[in-house]
């Protein structure tokens, strides 16, 4: 069964503090890997990652995919209250031979305290 | 351009009835997959359309169905309500099925009495 697991759950840390999340997968048909930011409404997309090795940046935000070991991280370094929220991660994977579907983990909770 | 837009925003229902909502994608985008966020399971992937077809269907029963019209907009249905149909809707958009960007709406939210 495809699955997509993140750590830690929860996070809290000070304004200031760098921050990793982690996220792993066993996806079949994998084609892509995602990673979004949930406030209190719909999942703002973030960044795209298909290919091992390649850091995404944007910010104070990184992104890096090692599809040998099938995980990526999120950055974000010099955190700001602002950036309290869930962070999803999910597989773009292809089902059935036609079309994509994203396979989320349950998200990582971020709280940044000033 | 403008986003994803979703109606309505919030639904109350009540088990047995049936609900429709809807989903207009970004304007060029013509694949619209749904989710279904709840606290307990997260985000689960429902189905996605393109060019009016179904093309993949998560594991879900059939009380939910969809359809693509030929301007692109969905609709998803939801026949037979119970209990825990109650959940944040989402629905996505993208360029195309190959295209694993996906943009989301704002949501809506069914309460289910």
């Amino acid at each position: 069964e495809d699955k997509v697991v993140q750590s830690p759950l929860s996070l809290v840390v000070h304004e200031g503090d760098t921050v990793t999340l982690n996220c792993s997968y066993e996806v079949t048909n994998f084609r892509s890997l995602l990673w979004y930011k949930q406030e209190k409404k719909a999942p703002t997309f973030l960044f795209m990652l298909t290919s091992s090795g390649i850091e995404k940046k944007s910010g104070r935000l990184s992104s890096i995919l090692d599809k040998k070991e099938l995980f990526s991280i999120l950055n974000i370094t010099a955190t700001q209250t602002g950036d309290s929220a869930v962070y999803l991660c999910a597989v773009g994977a292809r089902i059935n031979q036609a079309g994509t579907a994203l396979i989320f983990g349950k998200g990582t909770t971020l709280s940044v305290s000033s | 351009k403008a986003g994803v837009t979703q109606t309505p925003r919030y639904l109350i229902k009540t088990r047995g009835q049936q609900v429709t909502l809807s989903c207009s994608p970004i304007s060029g985008h013509r694949s619209v997959s749904w989710y279904q966020q709840t606290p307990g399971q997260g985000l689960q992937f429902l189905f996605e359309y393109f060019s009016e077809t179904q093309r993949n269907k998560g594991n879900f029963p059939g009380r939910f169905s969809g359809r693509q019209f030929s301007n692109s907009r969905s609709e998803m249905n939801v026949s037979t309500l119970e209990l825990g149909d109650s959940a944040l809707y989402l629905c996505a958009s993208s360029f195309s099925p190959d295209t694993n960007e996906q943009f989301f709406g704002p949501g809506t939210r069914l309460t289910v009495l």
